[in-house]
């Protein structure tokens, strides 16, 4: 069964303003995390990652933030645009080549 | 960043035929790939993992007689769902990694209809 899961299915921002998206994950094994954003009828889209020896990753216009005390993960977008609705997920494995675990998915819609 | 290709993006076949979805990592060598199906306003499931040159893995409930998973070379896996039916209509999805290498990346998905 699924070991990632979300605390919001839908998440509706005005543009310019920031988004966070969070997941909770399971295992705590797990040692390595990615933020995918998916647009409809197209595949996963790599947007951060973060390796379980950090707590904090910053890309341009996001962040990943990593809670392994109580295993939660966040998303932050900063000021946030239309390109950005999607739907958001996050995805945990341990080290090697294992299958990533897909969370349930956040849609974000930005309101223009 | 590495590029995976699949192929076809949209299919539509008649129930009872077979179906074939390629999934090719352009500029890196893929020893692991793996095969998702995703429904409507749902998460990606893993379905198997394919390691080069070695049977499929798959996970609990996928019938591999009817999700035939082939990964005969470092760039090139295949599934085959044979004798489709409609509930078999899905978004199919493959990701692919190089060794020792824990980041997937993924291809564009192929939206498989049969009526």
């Amino acid at each position: 069964g699924e070991s990632v899961g979300l605390h919001l299915p839908t998440l509706s921002v005005q543009e310019g303003d920031n988004s966070i998206i969070n997941c909770a994950y399971s295992n705590s094994a797990s040692d390595y995390f990615i933020w995918y954003k998916q647009e409809s009828g197209k595949g996963p889209q790599f947007i951060i990652d973060i390796r379980s020896n950090m707590d904090k990753r910053q890309g341009q216009r996001v962040t990943v933030l990593l809670n392994k005390t109580v295993k939660h993960l966040s998303l932050q977008i900063a000021a946030t645009q239309p390109g950005d609705s999607a739907v958001y997920f996050c995805a945990e494995n341990i080290s090697g080549n294992t299958p990533l675990v897909f969370g349930k998915g956040t849609r974000l819609s930005v309101i223009a | 960043g590495a590029v995976v290709s699949q192929h076809p993006s949209r299919v539509i076949c008649k129930s009872g035929t077979s179906v074939k979805i390629e999934c090719r990592s352009l500029d890196f060598q893929a020893t692991t790939m793996f095969w998702y199906r995703q429904f409507p306003k749902k998460s990606l499931m893993l379905m198997a993992t394919s390691n080069e040159g070695s049977k499929a893995t798959y996970e609990q409930g996928v019938e591999k007689d009817k999700f035939l998973i082939n990964h005969a070379s470092l760039t090139l896996s295949t599934l085959t769902v044979t004798s489709a039916h409609p509930e078999d209509s899905s978004f199919y999805i493959c990701s692919a990694s190089a060794r020792g290498n824990t980041e997937a990346f993924f291809g564009q998905g192929t939206r498989l209809t049969v009526v």
